[in-house]
Order: C-alpha cells, then sequence, then structure tokens
C-alpha cells in the first residue's frame, strides 16, 4: 500500500524567497511521483514527475523536485516565488506498474507575501 | 492533443433532487476514467473509477453512482442527493498502460441545499 504525507496545511513565504514543500511517501514498491497544482476553483495540473532515471525532475513554471529513495522523499522546491505561485499543491504516489492507483497527499496551500 | 471536459461548473441543488455530472475526453481511446471529490479540509478522495465501457469500480459506499456508456464519457449520478454530497468534484483520465499521471478536468462546484 502507498500513502503520502504532506506535513502543514499551509506554508507562506516572501515573493522572491525559496519555496519548499515537502512530500514524504510510503511504498512497498518502486513508486512513481508526482506534484500537481490547484488554483482555486480549477481542476488539479500536472507540476511535474517521477518515474525512472535521473532522480531531480524539473517541471512547468520553474519547479523542481528530487528523488530521495533512501529519505523516502519527494520535496519541492522554486528558488525565486511569484505572486502567482499561491495555489494548493498536492504529492502523490503510485506504484511503478501500469493501471495502478494514485495516492494523493491531503495538499498544502501556499500563500506569497508581496 | 487530449482534452477533458466536465459541466456544469456550478450547480446548486436541493436536497432529495437527483444529479447528473458529465465528463467526456477528446483525443484518445480506451482511456482510464476518475470521480474524484474533494470538500472541504479533507482532499482527494477516489469516488469512482473505470477502465472500460459499463466496467466501474467504486471506492466508497455513498449514494453517489458511475456510468461509462460510451468509451470517452463518464457520468457521475445520484437519485437522492444529500447536505454531505456538497463539494468541488473532479473527473481524471489517464492513458490505459501508461506511466500513472492523472489529467483533470475543471471541476464541478456542487452545493446542496
Amino acid at each position: 500500500a502507498q500513502s503520502v504525507t504532506q506535513l502543514g496545511s499551509h506554508v507562506s513565504v516572501s515573493e522572491g524567497a525559496l519555496v519548499l514543500l515537502r512530500c514524504n511517501y510510503s511504498s512497498s514498491v518502486p513508486p512513481y511521483l508526482f506534484w500537481y497544482v490547484q488554483y482555486p476553483n480549477q481542476g488539479l495540473q500536472l507540476l511535474l514527475k517521477y518515474t525512472t532515471g535521473a532522480t531531480l525532475v524539473k517541471g512547468i513554471n520553474g519547479f523542481e523536485a528530487e528523488f530521495k529513495k533512501s529519505e523516502t522523499s519527494f520535496h519541492l522546491t522554486k528558488p525565486s516565488a511569484h505572486m502567482s505561485d499561491a495555489a494548493e499543491y498536492f504529492c502523490a504516489v503510485s506504484p511503478a506498474r501500469a493501471n495502478s492507483k494514485l495516492t494523493f497527499g491531503k495538499g498544502i496551500t501556499l500563500s506569497v507575501r508581496p | 492533443s487530449q482534452t477533458i471536459h466536465q459541466w456544469p461548473a456550478t450547480l446548486v441543488q436541493p436536497v432529495g433532487s437527483p444529479l447528473s455530472l458529465e465528463c467526456t475526453v477528446e483525443g484518445t481511446s480506451n482511456p482510464n476514467l476518475y470521480w474524484y471529490r474533494q470538500a472541504a479540509g479533507r482532499g482527494l478522495q477516489l469516488l469512482f473509477y473505470s477502465v472500460g465501457i459499463g466496467q466501474i469500480s467504486s471506492e466508497v459506499p455513498q449514494n453517489l453512482s458511475a456510468s461509462r456508456p460510451q468509451d470517452r464519457q463518464f457520468i457521475l449520478s445520484s437519485k437522492k442527493l444529500l447536505l454531505s454530497d456538497s463539494g468541488f468534484y473532479l473527473c481524471a483520465w489517464r492513458s490505459a498502460g501508461g506511466t500513472g499521471e492523472l489529467f483533470f478536468g475543471e471541476g464541478s462546484r456542487l452545493t446542496v441545499l
């Protein structure tokens, strides 16, 4: 079985500051890992994913995440926050095989202060 | 390219009334289809998924049902809505046999009064 832990429900950063959103997962088999972003009253949009290969993955809007197997983590970062980054962010995990279910974390809300 | 649409975007329904939310996917064939619900502060809850026409798997017991009458059409229904059915409903698809990412629709906001 898989699970995802996103500690805390809200993170606030200043515009231009580093964004760090934490995600830890539990999986009994090699995982696929994902980050999604959701703006108010919209669906979820895929930011980036890790399947195999390079453990540092780059996504849209300047975000990146690093898969660390030893730490069972997949933290999301962005060097410099922009006001438009304010949204809710979800980490998700699935077993690394076809047609397996995604398990989502509870999400974390990012606020960006001017 | 593939697109997913769901409607209506917003609806307000009285308790005990029926519900029908529709989702269609374009630009792909034989997708896996999903219905999720987001209630305030409760994250994403998987309600139903389908791997083919007429094949529906239910994740949680409730007064909702789902149907897949066509390959790229997924419908969420209820005969009698409850207050607890209020929430943001999201349809999603992914390629059968792919690397697992889901692609979501725009969402439908349901308020039951």
